[in-house]
């Protein structure tokens, strides 16, 4: 069975200041890996995705996550937070097998301060 | 792409009533799933339809539940007898899954229940 964890329920930043948000997976094999946000009362929206290739992945408004398989972790960064990065932040697997149910961690809040 | 639709967005009921949900996937989507999130919780899966097939359900799926997808395009997802543990958000996602792929899921706005 393929658990997510993420580390800290709640993360705050400064504007401006580096965003880390962690993640880490339990799988027998390397899986498919992906960063959802979801702003209040809303659904979740893709940020990134990891599937082959490149461990290094670039997603929307300015976010990435660097795939770590001796590590089991795919932590989320962002050079420099803007109040509107604001919202809950869940990181999720799925077996590479094209069995694509999403198991999802329990979620970070990111608070970015002025 | 119009994204995916999901009605109502907000529901109020009673313990003891039925509701129904519905979910409109992204056009073209042949895979659709119902997950299920509650206060604090990251989503869990419920179920998903490969066109109008229910392939998986979850043991979180217990007999009140059901959902069909009846001609492979929207889905509706039905709870029957509802308690209070039910509230929750109820999201629906599809994607369009090549045989053997794992494609990516698009999530609509969800449907927040509150059983009273």
């Amino acid at each position: 069975a393929q658990s997510v964890t993420q580390l800290g329920s709640h993360v705050s930043v400064s504007e401006g200041a580096l965003v880390l948000l962690r993640c880490n997976y339990s799988s027998s094999v390397p899986p498919y890996l992906f960063w959802y946000v979801q702003y209040p009362n809303q659904g979740l929206q893709l940020l990134l995705k990891y599937t082959t290739g490149a461990t290094l992945v670039k997603g929307i408004n300015g976010f990435e996550a660097e795939f770590k398989k001796s590590e089991t972790s795919f932590h989320l960064t962002k050079p420099s937070a803007h109040m509107s990065d604001a919202a809950e932040y869940f990181c999720a697997v799925t077996p590479n097998s094209g069995y694509s149910t999403l198991t999802f961690g329990k979620g970070t809040m990111l608070l970015v301060s002025p | 792409d119009t994204g995916v639709s999901q009605n109502p967005r907000h529901k109020i009921t009673k313990r003891g009533q039925n509701v129904t949900f519905r979910c409109d996937p992204i056009s073209e989507h042949n895979r659709l799933y119902w997950y299920r999130q509650t206060l604090g919780q990251g989503p869990e899966f419920l179920t998903y339809f490969q066109n109008e097939a229910q392939l998986e359900k979850s043991r979180l799926l217990s007999d009140r539940f059901s959902a069909e997808r009846p001609k492979g395009s929207f889905s509706t997802l039905e709870i029957q007898r509802t308690e209070q543990g039910d509230s929750a958000m109820y999201l629906c996602a599809s994607s369009r899954q090549p045989s053997g792929k794992t494609d990516t899921q698009y999530f609509g706005p969800g449907t927040r229940l509150t059983v009273l």
